[in-house]
């Protein structure tokens, strides 16, 4: 079955410490996101990456990095420099060809982080 | 720079009624998507529009798009507990990055 994983499912760690969020896609897609969602709130975008070896800041990428080395892979690490760490982390990954699914992104199950 | 605006943000309906979500968008955009979100859960793909007049159904699930508006709407038919999730509108952002922008969702609360 194609799709999106997230590993892992709940992570708690303590502050100061980094961590690295896990997503892996089997889509053959080209590009990959992480969002960020707070309580009751909309997706903020972290960093996106279009194409291997390369990836952009989103609107919110104070505190994190990412490296995209393989097509499948897009790692998320929230440093200890992220002041609010706690969050709902979503992955996702889209298709840059033309066709009906261009730009639609498909969504992983989701991380849930938990810095105290 | 493109805004997506949706509302209301919040919406507490009946089993059995209508009611209709509204997306506006600020720039020319030819490709609206809708998800939906469970608590908890992660976002599900519902509809993409593709064109001007686009219109798609599921069950009691509704999209249409009118892109020289720059609105799209998602609009409920006999409402059920079961629609009850947060739905977010997203447009894509044209130019080099092509990315997603989202609306800041609809929480739909259906009461029986």
């Amino acid at each position: 079955d194609g799709g999106i994983t997230q590993s892992p499912k709940y992570l708690f760690r303590k502050e100061g410490q980094n961590v690295t969020l896990s997503c892996e896609q089997n889509l053959n897609h080209d590009a990959m996101y992480w969002y960020r969602q707070d309580p009751g709130q909309g997706l903020r975008l972290i960093y996106y990456s279009q194409i291997v070896n390369d990836f952009q800041k989103g609107d919110i990428a104070e505190g994190y990095s990412v490296s995209r080395e393989k097509k499948e892979s897009f790692p998320l690490t929230v440093t200890s420099a992220q002041k609010n760490p706690t969050a709902f982390y979503l992955c996702a990954s889209s298709s840059q060809r033309t066709g009906g699914e261009r730009y639609e992104q498909y969504f992983g199950p989701g991380t849930r982080l938990t810095v105290t | 720079e493109l805004k997506v605006e949706q509302n209301p943000l919040f919406l507490s309906m009946q089993e059995g009624k209508n009611y209709t979500i509204y997306c506006n968008y600020s720039t020319t955009s030819d490709r609206l998507y809708w998800y939906r979100q469970d608590p908890g859960k992660s976002l599900e793909s519902l509809f993409v529009l593709l064109s001007n007049g686009a219109v798609k159904q599921e069950g009691r699930l509704m999209a249409s798009l009118d892109t020289k508006a720059r609105l799209s709407t998602l609009h409920i038919t006999a409402a059920v507990h079961d629609l009850s999730a947060t739905y977010f509108c997203a447009v894509v952002n044209g130019g080099a990055t092509n990315k997603l922008i989202f609306g800041t969702g609809t929480l739909l609360a259906v009461q029986p």
